[in-house]
């Protein structure tokens, strides 16, 4: 499986926007990039995905670069009920399997 | 319309002891993830389903661990005997197929600890 790399932790303040990035230098031009988020006590839900061009949807924008080294998953106002870990995860064709790494952990202060 | 459910949510049991999870994934859903996730990691896919059919189970500790799913809709999960190192929370997932576009949907998941 093609790898990503994030950071582990990142802080951010209340209301204010947040830039988690993620590295996949290794990816293929099928892999799709995908974000998950994990609540506290919750299984991870989906936020985001794409392949080459930005996408945004109600929870989030997705920034992708030009040459699709690295990605990132843009909150434009973080709410304390943002805080939480973050997955970046490549979906490669034909398994498209959703693997997991390490996450980044949000914290949010209010 | 109900997410995917799991039960129990929680699990306490001795070690060397059967457990078995249940999960109740979203009507219509073909596809049926079983994760295990340690603590402080990321989950770790352990067995898919595509209807009744397991796929994608190299992951599954075979000589402990078993999976079914009856007419391609629940699914079960069994442990026996169960280990201290089975501790963990087991993720159940569905989604609408498996292409690179779809969205998995999981539930709240069923922590076990082994005593």
């Amino acid at each position: 499986d093609a790898k990503t790399t994030q950071p582990n932790s990142m802080e951010s303040n209340e209301e204010e926007p947040v830039h988690l990035p993620c590295n996949h230098s290794t990816i293929s031009g099928t892999d799709y990039i995908h974000w998950y988020r994990q609540l506290p006590s919750q299984g991870p839900e989906y936020v985001i995905h794409g392949l080459t061009s930005n996408v945004n949807n109600r929870m989030a924008s997705l920034a992708i670069a030009e040459d699709r080294k690295s990605s990132t998953l843009i909150l434009h106002r973080a709410t304390l009920r943002d805080a939480a870990v973050y997955y970046c995860i490549l979906r490669m064709p034909p398994g498209n399997m959703l693997t997991f790494g390490g996450g980044t952990r949000l914290m949010v202060k209010p | 319309e109900a997410g995917v459910v799991q039960s129990p949510r929680y699990k306490i049991i001795e070690k060397k002891q059967p457990v078995a999870f249940w999960c109740n994934p979203i009507s219509g859903h073909n596809t049926l993830y079983w994760y295990r996730q340690n603590l402080g990691q990321g989950p770790e896919l352990l067995i898919r389903y595509e209807n009744e059919e397991a796929v994608d189970d190299s992951q599954l500790p075979k000589d402990r661990f078993s999976a079914e799913r009856l007419k391609g809709v629940d699914s079960t999960l069994k442990i026996q005997p169960a280990e201290l190192g089975d501790s963990a929370v087991y993720l159940c997932a569905s989604s609408l197929g498996r292409g690179v576009n779809t969205e998995a949907f999981f539930g709240q998941g069923t922590r076990l600890t082994v005593v």
